[in-house]
């Protein structure tokens, strides 16, 4: 079963502009993580969240995470067409941090 | 540093056929997953493996899918007959043995499967 929910699905952006996905989840976690696909390279980790941080940064990528409300966001400031991927969050369980489970994934377009 | 190795990269069969892949996950690295992931869909976790003991096999529909990790690097996932349904593509991953909270996951190219 998936545990994330993301939206939107698709987003469509010019380069420059800053995409923000959400990530929606169900039960207690004790990290989140975002990851990234394309076809060339596959599934590549972007960036952890702690359940005890509220926000984490990484070059142009900002992550925040209200565990009172389950859910998390990305930011991706002034886009390129580089960026152009599927992008999914992933939780682990309280009780096993050694399982991912993955979200539905939000589809980033960005055009030059 | 390799990366997680995978092969086939693409692999089309008929219903009812069998079909295996392989896996060789970064030295070292003694946990290993295999997903399964549907088009439009976050990939799925099937089994894990952790050296050569199964973790957790709680997805793997064991009555057509079989995994194995004889030595503790290599592992081949098996599915026997396929369904229509199985078309998707199968993700190998790894990761170190946890050392603290921080848990981050390496993943293959993936094997996209057909099944007409």
């Amino acid at each position: 079963s998936q545990q994330g929910e993301e939206d939107p699905q698709a987003l469509s952006i010019q380069e420059g502009e800053n995409a923000t996905m959400n990530c929606s989840y169900k039960t207690s976690i004790n990290n989140l993580q975002w990851y990234r696909q394309n076809s060339g390279r596959g599934l590549v980790h972007l960036i952890l969240i702690r359940s005890n941080e509220r926000e984490k940064h990484s070059g142009r990528l900002r992550v925040t995470l209200d565990t009172s409300k389950k859910s998390s966001s990305l930011l991706i400031t002034a886009s390129r067409a580089a960026d152009t991927a599927s992008y999914f969050c992933a939780t682990d369980r309280f009780e096993n941090t050694d399982k991912l489970i993955f979200g539905t994934g939000t589809r980033l377009q960005v055009f030059p | 540093e390799a990366g997680v190795a995978q092969s086939p990269r693409y692999k089309i069969i008929e219903k009812r056929q069998s079909v295996a892949f392989w896996c060789n996950p970064i030295s070292g690295h003694a946990t290993l997953y295999w997903y399964q992931q549907i088009l439009g869909q976050g990939p799925k976790l099937l089994i894990q493996f952790q050296n050569n003991g199964v973790v957790d096999d709680s997805q793997l529909p064991k009555d057509r899918f079989s995994a194995e990790r004889l030595k503790g690097v290599d592992s081949t996932l098996k599915i026997q007959p396929a369904k229509l349904e199985d078309s998707a593509v199968y993700l190998c991953a790894s990761t170190l043995p946890r050392t603290g909270p921080f848990y981050e996951q390496y993943f293959g190219p993936g094997t996209r499967l057909t099944v007409t």
